[in-house]
């Protein structure tokens, strides 16, 4: 299985201050049509997950500009330009080049 | 714009099967632009996929819950299901369905959860 590893775990911000979020895949995440199938969620507290970024970097339909995914291969960031009280949330990437599909552990961004 | 909604008992018995259903709206099940699937979040953790299925009925497991996981699909009912079978208290968790547009695990449009307790 592909491990998906995430850092920091836990990670306070300014509000207006930017935030970044690592993610690690075990092995290569390019699929055989050259794409690379990296998803990024967020979970607010007590909400379903919502996704914000689909194959590394295109942001889904109503997703603030504000929010960025980029990375190749093995190695992704999630950021955030200028975080706002909205952003308090665990954020997950989330490989699907292979099967099976497999989640990253989570990191919770919270205000100082 | 799709839209899915869980149901199914919130309390389940050790070694008894759980067993949840996906109702979705907004869109037909058949589309062949679609696959369902289901992921599930034990309390205070992050996410752990569980398996998907197409509506014609092609499966995909997590490989440490394939033995005990069947999917299915009702076209007529517009619902997909999960059934896990042999459950223990690591299975309590909120379950989660999802869609994915074009790709397997795209999991573009979330339900709202349901909590599932395996307890006697």
């Amino acid at each position: 299985d592909v491990v998906m590893t995430q850092s920091p775990l836990s990670l306070p911000v300014t509000l207006g201050q930017p935030a970044s979020i690592s993610c690690r895949s075990s092995q290569s995440l390019v699929y055989s049509d050259g794409n690379t199938y990296l998803n990024w969620f967020q979970q607010r507290p007590g909400q379903s997950p919502r996704r914000l970024i689909y194959e590394v970097s295109k942001r889904d339909s109503g997703v603030p500009d504000r929010f960025s995914g980029s990375g190749s291969g093995t190695d992704f960031t999630l950021k955030i330009s200028r975080v706002e009280a909205e952003d308090v949330a665990a954020y997950y990437c989330m490989q699907y080049t292979h099967w099976p599909l497999t989640f990253g552990g989570g990191t919770k961004v919270e205000i100082k | 714009q799709l839209q899915l909604q869980e149901s199914g008992p919130g309390l389940v018995k050790p070694s008894e099967t759980l067993s949840l259903t996906c109702s979705v709206s907004g869109g037909s099940i058949s589309s062949g632009n679609y696959y369902w699937g289901w992921i599930r979040q034990p309390p205070g953790k992050g996410l752990d996929w569980i398996g998907s299925i197409s509506y014609y009925g092609t499966t995909n497991f997590n490989s440490s819950l394939k033995s005990r996981v069947t999917l299915s699909v009702d076209t007529s009912k517009n619902q997909f299901s999960l059934k896990l079978s042999s459950v223990t208290a690591a299975d309590t968790a909120v379950y989660y369905c999802a869609s994915s547009r074009l790709f397997w695990g795209a999991f573009d449009i979330w339900g709202q959860g349901t909590m599932v307790t395996v307890s006697s």
